[in-house]
């Protein structure tokens, strides 16, 4: 399995909004409405803030958005605060018994 | 309050054996598929394997195939996985993980343990 493509880093001012890309193929994030973004903090469990591309758990603040388009998904956070400041990775599924989930390699937001 | 509890996770030599647990609690537990998520130190997270909410279809990351097994005892609300042939670059902390829809296999998760360590050394 080839993990999605994430940028390594992107950093952000209190209140700005920031956008993380997650690139797949036709194989994965192309085919199958099933992106899923995950926060990580240091030393904590992965906590999942967007299902299905674009949809918000509850307890999930609004300013955390997703969109899909081609192979491309996206996150957006908007009105950055000190607290967003983690890990994001996406995840997919990859179409196959064989290649089962894929994640990217994650993205370290700073928070400025 | 949905509960996942990861344990088993030592320092093994290349070549050894573990079998790590997840116990949960809070749900009910063989409604739902389960997988196993690790993440190598200051690394990603890498997908490694999943079982059906009632064991009867399993699945595995080619990197771990052919020497780790997942299983899970709905009677005990427990997953597992066995570890065989243990190399360096299995060291990870690895996570449970539940599937968020009943009975849905390859869905997104709602709710991760905390992991357990795996240490690989020789």
């Amino acid at each position: 399995q080839s993990a999605l493509t994430q940028p390594a880093s992107v950093s952000g001012s209190p209140g700005q909004s920031i956008t993380i890309s997650c690139t797949g193929t036709s194989s994965d994030v192309g085919s199958y409405n099933l992106v899923s973004w995950y926060q990580q903090h240091p030393g904590k469990a992965p906590k999942l803030m967007i299902y299905e591309g674009s949809k918000r758990p509850s307890g999930v603040s609004n300013r955390f958005s997703g969109s899909k388009s081609g192979n491309t998904a996206s996150l957006t956070i908007s009105g950055l605060q000190a607290e967003d400041e983690a890990d994001y990775y996406c995840c997919s599924y990859a179409g196959s018994s064989t290649s089962g989930v894929v994640f990217g390699g994650g993205t370290k937001l700073t928070v400025l | 309050e949905v509960q996942l509890v990861e344990s088993g996770g030592v320092v093994v030599q290349p070549g050894g054996s573990l079998r790590l647990s997840c116990a949960a609690s809070g749900f009910t537990f063989d409604d739902y598929a389960m997988h196993w998520v690790r993440q190598a130190p200051g690394k990603g997270l890498e997908w490694v394997s999943l079982i059906s909410w009632d064991g009867g279809s399993t699945y595995y990351a080619d990197s771990v195939k052919g020497r780790f097994t997942i299983s899970r005892d709905n009677s005990k609300n427990s997953l597992y996985l066995q570890m065989n042939s243990l190399r360096a670059e299995d060291t990870a902390l690895y996570y449970c993980a539940k599937v968020a829809v009943v009975g849905a296999t390859w869905d997104y998760f709602d709710y991760w343990g905390q992991g357990t360590l795996v240490t690989v050394s020789s």
